[in-house]
C-alpha cells in the first residue's frame, strides 16, 4: 500500500449507529487530517493531529470523535449521526503541521445517514 | 478571517487554453495551491507557488498570483479531456494550531470534444 488509504469507501448509516473511518498513511507523515466535502460547499477542515496530539478541532459536534493511536494511523468514531451530516469524509497527512507542507489526500469515505 | 471563492463551472473546448480564477482574503497566507479532484477519488496536488513570487510555470500548467488583488489563476495549455475534473484553489496560513488549508468551493472544468 502507497500513500494514504481509507476505509470503508462507502459506509451507510443510520442515526442511532455507531461506525468507524479509518485513515492510513504509508508516508511517514507526523500530521493527518479530517476534512469533510459537502455539495457546493468548500472543503471544511475537522481536526488536526500533529505528532499524536490533536492542535485543531474546528467546532465540530461531539458525534464525531477523531482518534489518532500514532502518526500513521486517523480514526473518525461516528455517534449518533444526522442526515446533514451525509458527505465525502477526506483523510489528508503532510511532513508537519506547522510549515507549508504539502497534504496528501485519501480517495475519502463517503458516508450517507438515513 | 479566511474566504477563498471561485466559479463553480468552466466549459472548454478539447485543445483551447483554461484559465481558472481564484481569489482569497487573508493577505498573510504563505503557499497557494491548486488540487484536481477525479470523480471518487481525493484531491491530487498539481501545483503551488509560494506567495512571494508572481509566476510558476510547470509544464502545461501556469500559476499566476497577483498579491495586491488577492487573485491566483490556473492556465491550463492544450487541455484535454483528462483534465476534466474539479479544481480547488487554497491558501496556506499559519495559526496556532499550525499550518491551516482554507480551500475554495472547486471549479469544475469539463472539456468538450
Amino acid at each position: 500500500e502507497t500513500g494514504v488509504t481509507q476505509t470503508p469507501r462507502h459506509l451507510v448509516m443510520g442515526m442511532t449507529n455507531k461506525k468507524s473511518l479509518k485513515c492510513e498513511q504509508h508516508l511517514g507523515h507526523n500530521a493527518m487530517y479530517w476534512y469533510k466535502q459537502s455539495a457546493k460547499k468548500p472543503l471544511e477542515l475537522m481536526f488536526v493531529y500533529n505528532f499524536k496530539e490533536q492542535t485543531e478541532n474546528n467546532s465540530v459536534p461531539s458525534r464525531f470523535s477523531p482518534e489518532c493511536p500514532n502518526s500513521s494511523h486517523l480514526f473518525l468514531h461516528l455517534h449518533t449521526l444526522q442526515p446533514e451530516d451525509s458527505a465525502l469524509y477526506l483523510c489528508a497527512s503532510s511532513q508537519d503541521a506547522t510549515s507549508g507542507n504539502e497534504q496528501f489526500f485519501g480517495p475519502g469515505t463517503r458516508l450517507t445517514v438515513l | 478571517g479566511e474566504d477563498v471563492e471561485q466559479s463553480l463551472f468552466l466549459s472548454v473546448r478539447e485543445g483551447d487554453s483554461s484559465v481558472i480564477n481564484c481569489t482569497y482574503t487573508d493577505s498573510s497566507s504563505t503557499y497557494l495551491y491548486w488540487y484536481k479532484q477525479e470523480p471518487g477519488a481525493g484531491l491530487q496536488l498539481l501545483t503551488y507557488i509560494f506567495s512571494n513570487m508572481d509566476m510558476k510555470q510547470d509544464q502545461r500548467l501556469t500559476v499566476l498570483l497577483n498579491k495586491k488583488d488577492k487573485h491566483l489563476s490556473l492556465r491550463i495549455a492544450d487541455t484535454q479531456t483528462g483534465d476534466s475534473a474539479i479544481y480547488f484553489c487554497a491558501e496556506s496560513t499559519l495559526t496556532g494550531g499550525g499550518n491551516k488549508l482554507t480551500f475554495g468551493t472547486g471549479t469544475q472544468l469539463k472539456v468538450e470534444l
